[in-house]
């Protein structure tokens, strides 16, 4: 089965406010990564996180190993933030990233 | 800053064509990466190589190739193209375990 279940696979947000994306993974990771991709179809990466939380701007990140999962916040939510956001994660002693079926998130005015 | 660049942006080839798909990097990372992505499904690895002239297959490489040429540039060769195939296909780099991608090459075979 799929190593890596994003939800919710559609998110609709008004302007400013704020909701949570979330990866499980279905075994052990060492490392979640987060990306948006943009209107020109290119995957920005938001963040890397071996542990712990990060927070940039109006997103942050969580990343529990033991308990299996990620989340990305967003919180006042602007409409640049609309795009599709991917997790991925890799394994323990591996290098390729598995990859979630992303969040397609939309932001209105 | 540096920059990842996939050519040809947009490749439409013929069933049973051999189709090549370029890449390059010049923030002189080791490893490189080719991911395909299609509607609804999250990305999957094609191909990685850590270094130059190194070749790994991923989830996906029945039906690919791939060159490392040198350190900058990691090509990706579709044997032969499926009818109605259609997808999007993203080149990475990283040192460590971050990931950069290019913009993408988006393939559609008639």
């Amino acid at each position: 089965g799929d190593q890596v279940e994003q939800s919710p696979s559609a998110l609709s947000l008004h302007e400013g406010t704020g909701s949570a994306l979330r990866c499980n993974f279905t075994t052990t990771m060492r490392a979640v990564q987060w990306f948006r991709k943009n209107s020109r179809g290119s995957l920005i990466n938001l963040f890397y996180l071996a542990s712990g939380t990060k927070e940039n701007g109006r997103l942050k990140s969580a990343f529990d190993s033991k308990e299996r999962y990620s989340t990305l916040h967003i919180r006042d939510a602007q409409l640049e933030d609309s795009g599709t956001y991917f997790c991925a994660a890799s394994h323990q002693g591996g290098r390729a990233l598995i990859f979630g079926t992303g969040t397609t998130v939309s932001v209105s005015p | 800053g540096g920059i990842i660049t996939q050519t040809p942006k947009f490749l439409i080839g013929q069933e049973g064509q051999k189709l090549t798909l370029k890449c390059q990097q010049n923030f002189n990372h080791d490893t490189m990466y080719w991911y395909r992505q299609d509607s609804g499904k999250g990305l999957r690895l094609i191909y990685y190589s850590i270094t130059e002239n190194d070749l790994q297959k991923g989830d996906l490489s029945e039906g690919y190739d791939a060159s490392r040429e040198k350190k900058s540039s990691f090509s990706l060769t579709v044997t032969s193209a499926q009818k109605n195939e259609m997808a999007v296909f993203l080149c990475a780099s990283s040192m460590g375990e971050r990931l950069f991608f290019g913009h993408g090459t988006k393939l559609s075979v008639l």
